[in-house]
């Protein structure tokens, strides 16, 4: 079965770091193409960031750019979001969504089921 | 980059047919749309792509023949026919813009649908 299965979200103080994962099974994951969404509560979905096979290269919307990164293990078949300097408009669930092969030529065709990420003081 | 309107809700008898619309911004008539269903509580769903010339690619996995699309101007539809209590949900229409460091990857403020 196909499947990714985020973990790692939790409650953090604005300014403070947080790494999420998302782990996939049941396809070649080193060959796609992977993303992160984000849903803040009750509001729609927003792209945070994409990251190309092998990871040589990266995309990031423009309010987390500099703050966010994104990267991937291949080995382990795990995707990651590294948080910093977070503030209480990145408060959402976390999403990671499998692309095709190349960024940004293919639907968001598998996703997770999400994580949430609470910041508040 | 392009801009996706949405209307905030669109509802349906069950077993009627209803029809929602992802608008794109003036310019972008070329693009094509994805379309996402987002059953309450759950992870967003891949339904299927459409461009001027209709669907594009397959649907995703377990995607009724139910549901169709059209592409028309600036207009993306998607269709559910004979509704059912399992369509009600939100659906988000998203599209790819840019290349290069320029990706980037927006969304409409997506559609609640309620069966009635």
């Amino acid at each position: 079965e196909v499947q990714l299965v985020e973990s790692g979200g939790g409650l953090v103080q604005p300014g403070g770091s947080l790494r999420l994962s998302c782990a996939a099974s049941g396809f070649t994951f080193r060959s796609y193409a992977m993303n992160w969404v984000r849903q803040a509560p009750g509001k729609g979905l927003q792209w945070v960031s994409a990251i190309s096979v092998s990871g040589g290269n990266t995309y990031y919307a423009d309010s987390v750019k500099g703050r966010f990164t994104i990267s991937r293990d291949d080995s382990k078949n795990i995707l990651y979001l590294q948080m910093n300097s977070l503030r209480a408009e990145d408060w959402a669930v976390y999403y990671c969504a499998k692309e095709g092969i190349i960024v940004g030529r293919d639907a968001f065709d598998i996703w997770g089921q999400g994580t949430m990420v609470t910041v508040s003081s | 980059q392009p801009v996706l309107t949405q209307p905030p809700s669109a509802s349906a008898s069950l077993g009627a047919s209803v029809t929602l619309t992802c608008t794109l911004s003036s310019g972008y008539s070329n693009y094509k749309v994805d379309w996402y269903q987002q059953r309450p509580g759950k992870g967003p769903r891949f339904v299927m792509r459409v461009g001027t010339g209709g669907i594009v690619g397959s649907k995703g996995d377990g995607i009724p023949d139910r549901f169709s699309v059209l592409g028309s101007g600036l207009n993306r539809y998607l269709t559910i026919e004979n509704v059912q209590e399992e369509d009600e949900s939100d659906y988000h229409c998203g599209a790819d813009h840019g290349s290069g460091s320029n990706f980037v990857y927006v969304f409409g403020t997506g559609t609640k649908v309620t069966v009635l």
